[in-house]
C-alpha cells in the first residue's frame, strides 16, 4: 500500500523557517517524481514544487521561488520542503504527492503550517 | 499562472449524470494532454480519479470519465451515487514546467 506521511508542520512567526518532511513507503520512491501541493479554503489546491526522481531537477511556483527548496533522500525514502521567509499567506495544509503521467497520483494526509505572530 | 476555471457547484439526483468543466488557456489545457481530475471528501486528501485527460487509475469506477476540447476539459460522473458528493479539482501541466489546479467544484447529490 502506498503511504506518504508528512511531518514538520506547526506554528511559525512571519519571517521564520520550517522544514517539512514526507516519509514514503509502499512503492519504489527513487523512481518517481515528487510534488508539494498546498491547500487553503480560499484558494483551494495550489501546486508548490516538484523534484525529479534523482533530485537533479526542481521547479517552483513563482510565489515560493527563492524562498523554498525541495529536496529528497532516496536512501531514506523521504521528501523535504525547506521553507524560509515565511509569510502569513503561506498558511495552508501542505500535501506531498507522488508524481506520475503529469498528475499527482498519490497523496499524503497533509500537514498544517500556520504563519502568525 | 492563473488557476483553471471551474464552476463553484454542480448537482444531480442519484442515477443522473453531472458534468464539470475546467477552462484553461493555450499555456496549459490547450497545449498539454496532462489533464487530471481529483476527488476530495471533507477532511480527506485529494484522490486521483482521471489522468492524461481520460484515463482512470486502477480501482476508479468507469462512471467517471474525462474529455478535452481546445482549452476546456470536462469530467462527467454518470450514475451519480451518494458517495460521489465531494469537491472535484482539475489540474494541468503548464508551460515553464509548472502545474496549475482548478478553482474546485462542489458536487451535491440531491
Amino acid at each position: 500500500e502506498v503511504q506518504l506521511v508528512e511531518s514538520g508542520g506547526g506554528l511559525v512567526q512571519p519571517g521564520g523557517s520550517l522544514r517539512l518532511s514526507c516519509a514514503a513507503s509502499g512503492f519504489t520512491f527513487s523512481t518517481y517524481w515528487m510534488h508539494w501541493v498546498r491547500q487553503t479554503p480560499e484558494k483551494g489546491l495550489v501546486w508548490v514544487s516538484r523534484i525529479n526522481s534523482d533530485g537533479t531537477t526542481t521547479t517552483y511556483a513563482d510565489f515560493v521561488k527563492g524562498r523554498s527548496t525541495i529536496s529528497r533522500d532516496n536512501a531514506k525514502n523521504t521528501l523535504y520542503l525547506q521553507m524560509n521567509g515565511l509569510r502569513v499567506e503561506d498558511t495552508a495544509v501542505y500535501y506531498c504527492a507522488r508524481g506520475g503521467s503529469g498528475s499527482q497520483s498519490a497523496w499524503g494526509q497533509g500537514i498544517l503550517v500556520t504563519v502568525s505572530s | 499562472q492563473s488557476a483553471l476555471t471551474q464552476p463553484p457547484s454542480a448537482s444531480g439526483s442519484p442515477g443522473q449524470s453531472v458534468t464539470i468543466s475546467c477552462t484553461g488557456t493555450s499555456s496549459d489545457v490547450g497545449t498539454y494532454n496532462f489533464v487530471s481530475w481529483y476527488q476530495q471528501h471533507p477532511g480527506k486528501a485529494p484522490k486521483l480519479i482521471i489522468f492524461e485527460v481520460n484515463k482512470r487509475p486502477s480501482g476508479v469506477p468507469d462512471r467517471f470519465s474525462g474529455s478535452k476540447s481546445g482549452s476546456t476539459a470536462s469530467l462527467t460522473v454518470s450514475g451519480l451515487q451518494a458517495e460521489d458528493e465531494a469537491d472535484y479539482y482539475c489540474s494541468s501541466y503548464a508551460t515553464s514546467d509548472n502545474y496549475v489546479f482548478g478553482t474546485g467544484t462542489q458536487v451535491t447529490v440531491v
